[in-house]
């Protein structure tokens, strides 16, 4: 185990696309979280996990923002109808009694 | 409601001197403190923590941190700067107990530029 892996890595998409995002956390790591960074700013938290169940999602996170952790494994992020505000680096963490590991980030461009 | 504050947007030292990074926070109890740096499009690395105990708090490639109730402050200090030091450096507390437990907020970020 290497650590927290997002997949992709850099997405551009058109404006109104949906676009969705993977985290796999380091696999004995029971809480996940996703953030959110844009340029010349600190990661802002979204949303998180424990195991399954998703305990806190954070007013950034929209309507059209939806995230799932099925069977408390790896996450999902999907972002429906993408508005260029949303462009950013999306960073998945995954912790284990205040132990956090981030992954490298998925850059989402959207034009 | 916790936060952070790194007053200094971006700084620059030569190659061999100290460094002192800035960090205030607020949050009504005791906090869970983090330094993590940040290469240009990379994830976050953890450099140090501070869970409670020693208020030194060391941390890899020669990093320490001071965590000071009074002043609500952890600022992160390295002795002897190297050129491989230069990236974003961010300061982040974690709520040590509640329905937040575990979620981070961040500060800005300070840009640690190194000359040779």
């Amino acid at each position: 185990d290497t650590g927290v892996s997002q997949d992709p890595r850099h997405k551009i998409t058109k404006r109104g696309q949906n676009v969705t995002f993977r985290c796999d956390p380091i696999s004995e790591h029971n809480r996940l979280y996703w953030y959110r960074q844009t340029l010349g700013q600190g990661p802002e938290f979204l949303t998180y996990f424990q195991n399954e169940a998703q305990l806190e999602k954070s007013r950034l996170l929209s309507d059209r923002f939806s995230a799932e952790r099925p069977k408390g494994s790896f996450s999902t992020l999907e972002i429906q109808r993408t508005e260029q505000g949303d462009s950013a680096m999306y960073l998945c963490a995954s912790s284990l009694k205040g132990t956090y590991t981030f992954g490298s980030g998925t850059r989402l461009t959207v034009v | 409601a916790q936060s952070v504050t790194q007053p200094d947007i971006h700084i620059t030292v030569s190659e061999g001197a100290s460094l002192e990074l800035r960090c205030n926070y607020s949050y009504g109890a005791t906090p869970y403190l983090f330094w993590y740096v940040q290469s240009p499009g990379q994830g976050l690395q953890l450099l140090l923590k501070y869970f409670s105990g020693d208020t030194l708090v060391q941390g890899i490639k020669g990093f320490e941190a001071e965590f000071k109730r009074s002043q609500s402050s952890f600022n992160l200090r390295k002795p002897s700067v190297h050129w491989s030091d230069a990236a974003e450096y961010f300061c982040a507390v974690g709520a040590a107990g509640g329905t937040s437990y575990g979620k981070l907020t961040f500060g800005q970020g300070t840009i640690l530029t190194v000359h040779p």
